[in-house]
C-alpha cells in the first residue's frame, strides 16, 4: 500500500526548535516530489514548499522561505519540515503529500495524490 | 504568485441536488487545475486533476471543467458523504497555490 505516515502531535514553547517527519512506503520514494501544506485552525490549505528526495532539490513558497526548512533522507524514505525558532503563529496542522505526475505527450499534469495523516503543532507559552 | 479565488465560500444544498463550485485564477493556467475534498479532521483527498480528469476511485458524479482562468467542479447528485470543504489548486507555476475553499453544508 502506498502511504505517507507522519510523526505525532507536538506541543512546544515559542522560541523552541522542531523537526517533524513524513515517511513514505509502498513506492519509490526517490522518484516523487513531496510537498508540505499548512492548515491553520479553521482555515484553508497553504502550499509551503516541495522537495525531490532523489537529489534534494527544494522549492519554497515566498510566504515560508526563511521560516522553515524542508529536507529529506532518502536512505530512510523520510521527508522533514523543521523550524529553528517557533512562534505562536506556527500553530497549525501540517500535511505532507506526494506529487504524482501524468505525462500526456509533452505535457505533465501533476497533483497531490497521497497525503499523510497530518501532524498537529501547537506553540504556546 | 497566482491567486485562486473560489465562489461561493459556502453553500447549502440537499441530498440529490446538482451543485457547482467555481474557481478563478488570477492569470491563465491552461488546464493545470486540481480539485480536492476535505472532511473535518481528515487529510484532503484528490478528486480531479488536469481540470477534468477523474482521479482513480472517485465517483463519476464528480466532474470538472474549464481552462484558462475559469473552472468549475460539479457534483451531479449530492450524496450524504459529499458534505465537506472543497479546494481548487493550480499546478501551472512552480509554486502551487490553493483557493480559499468552499464549504458545502446540508440544507
Amino acid at each position: 500500500e502506498v502511504q505517507l505516515v507522519q510523526s505525532g502531535a507536538e506541543v512546544k514553547k515559542p522560541g523552541e526548535s522542531l523537526k517533524i517527519s513524513c515517511k513514505g512506503s509502498g513506492y519509490s520514494f526517490t522518484s516523487y516530489w513531496i510537498g508540505w501544506v499548512r492548515q491553520m485552525p479553521g482555515k484553508g490549505l497553504e502550499w509551503m514548499g516541495i522537495i525531490y528526495p532523489g537529489d534534494s532539490d527544494t522549492r519554497y513558497s515566498p510566504s515560508f522561505q526563511g521560516q522553515v526548512t524542508i529536507s529529506a533522507d532518502k536512505s530512510i524514505s523520510t521527508a522533514y519540515l523543521q523550524w529553528s525558532s517557533l512562534k505562536a503563529s506556527d500553530t497549525a496542522m501540517y500535511y505532507c503529500a506526494r506529487r504524482f505526475a501524468v505525462v500526456r505527450g509533452v505535457i505533465i499534469w501533476s497533483a497531490f495524490d497521497i497525503w499523510g495523516q497530518g501532524t498537529m503543532v501547537t506553540v504556546s507559552s | 504568485d497566482i491567486q485562486m479565488t473560489q465562489s461561493p465560500s459556502s453553500l447549502s444544498a440537499s441530498v440529490g441536488d446538482r451543485v457547482t463550485i467555481t474557481c478563478r485564477a488570477s492569470q491563465s493556467i491552461s488546464s493545470y487545475l486540481n480539485w480536492y475534498q476535505q472532511k473535518p479532521g481528515k487529510a484532503p483527498k484528490l478528486l480531479i486533476y488536469a481540470a477534468s480528469s477523474l482521479q482513480s476511485g472517485v465517483p463519476s458524479r464528480f466532474s470538472g471543467s474549464g481552462s484558462g482562468t475559469d473552472f468549475t467542479l460539479t457534483i451531479s447528485s449530492l450524496q450524504p458523504e459529499d458534505f465537506a470543504t472543497y479546494y481548487c489548486q493550480q499546478s501551472y507555476s512552480t509554486l502551487w497555490t490553493f483557493g480559499q475553499g468552499t464549504k458545502l453544508e446540508i440544507k
